[in-house]
Formats: structure tokens, sequence, C-alpha cells
């Protein structure tokens, strides 16, 4: 099994620019999470999926979207690129109920 | 709203000096929390969940503990490679979230 994986693994935009995070779990998880990570934050929570075709907000949903077409991925975009993007995403996925959520490597983001 | 406060911040032992690290936490009711270990530029890794006031797991160097307000990691011996981001999460009855704290980072010098 390779867990939960995150595509690419690094990218650089320019501020305006649009670009999509890809994120598959292949341990038939309903519940799957994006966070960010920034110094001094801690993880915060983007969006989150309780299922197939499901989306919900998080704490920081605020230009970003995301998209559950299939139980094994969800798909984190972002329509125009701003500085205050610059991040390391993760990706994260879990069972129903109060299980442990299982992480990816993460994506490190630059918005020049 | 839920609040995870981990200290400290950042902790420095040498090799073999036993030590703890907190996490207090202010949640409506108590799900679930989560202890995790970060290394740097990869992702979270899963240690323990607690459920439930006097629980306590183990696994080698480490032992997690709760109470109604904190948790405690408590590192025995610990060794270079103990060295991360200790991370703490809290998931309310209400729901499937977790709120983390900003974890505490542990540098264990041979």
């Amino acid at each position: 099994n390779a867990g939960v994986t995150q595509t690419p693994k690094f990218r650089v935009l320019k501020t305006g620019q649009s670009m999509t995070l890809l994120c598959a779990q292949d341990m038939n998880h309903e519940y799957m999470y994006w966070y960010r990570q920034d110094p001094g934050m801690g993880l915060r929570l983007i969006h989150y999926s309780v299922g197939e075709g499901t989306t919900a907000k998080g704490e920081v949903p605020d230009g970003y979207n995301v998209s559950r077409l299939k139980k094994q991925n969800f798909l984190l975009g972002l329509e125009s690129a701003a500085p205050s993007q610059t991040s390391v995403y993760f990706c994260a996925s879990n069972l129903a109920g109060p299980y442990e959520q299982y992480f990816g490597p993460g994506t490190r983001l630059t918005v020049t | 709203e839920d609040q995870v406060t981990q200290s400290p911040e950042a902790l420095r032992l040498q090799e073999g000096e036993s030590s703890s690290l907190n996490c207090s936490y202010t949640v409506s009711g108590l799900r679930g929390l989560f202890w995790y270990r970060q290394d740097p530029g990869k992702g979270p890794e899963f240690l323990f969940t607690l459920y439930s006031a006097g629980e306590e797991k183990e696994k080698e160097r480490l032992k997690a503990t709760l109470t109604k307000k904190e948790s405690f990691l408590h590192i025995t011996a610990p060794k270079p490679e103990d060295s991360a981001t200790y991370l703490c999460a809290v998931q309310e009855t209400s729901g499937s979230r977790l709120t983390f704290g900003e974890g505490t980072q542990l540098t264990v010098n041979p």
C-alpha cells in the first residue's frame, strides 16, 4: 500500500496563476482533509470531505476550492494564487469515527 | 472553539535525559486526543490516540497520558533518533475534524 500520496512535491507559482494539488489514498478511507502548515501557526484545516461527492469548509477555506469526485482522490485548487498562500500543504485521510488520520508527504508551494 | 496549547515550544535534551511534553486542551466534549511525530520535510506520523482521562499508552521510549485538561508525552532515556517535532491534536465528539497544537520541537544531543 502506498498510503497517502501527493503530487506535486514542490511548485513555484506567480501571483495570479492557478494550480491543482492532487491527493490520492489507497486505504479505502471515507474521510479526507487538506491542511496547510506555516511556521508559528501549526496545522490548519482548509477543507475536508466525509465521502465521495461531499466537501466542507475548514478553518481557513478562503482562496481555495476542493473536489472529491472519486473516493480515493481529493483535489485542492488555487484559482488565483497569492503570496499569502505560500505554505506546505498536507493531505490526510481516515476511516469514519475517532480514528487517526494518515498524512501524505506534503507539497511545498511558493507563490512569488 | 477548541484550543490546543503545547509546551515547551522547543526542548533540548542530552541522550538518556528523560523529560515530558505537555498538551493542554479546551474542548466541549473530547472524542479523542492524538499524538503525532513530524520529521523535517515529512508529513506527521501517528503515535497514539487517548480517549478518556486516566488512559495511558506506551511505545518504545514514549508514554502518553491523559487527564481531563491535558496530556503528557513522557520520553524515557531518549536517543538522538527521537529528535522531531511532536504534535498534539484533539477531536471533539460532534465531528471528525482535528484541532492541532503548534508542536514541541525536541532535539536530543548525543
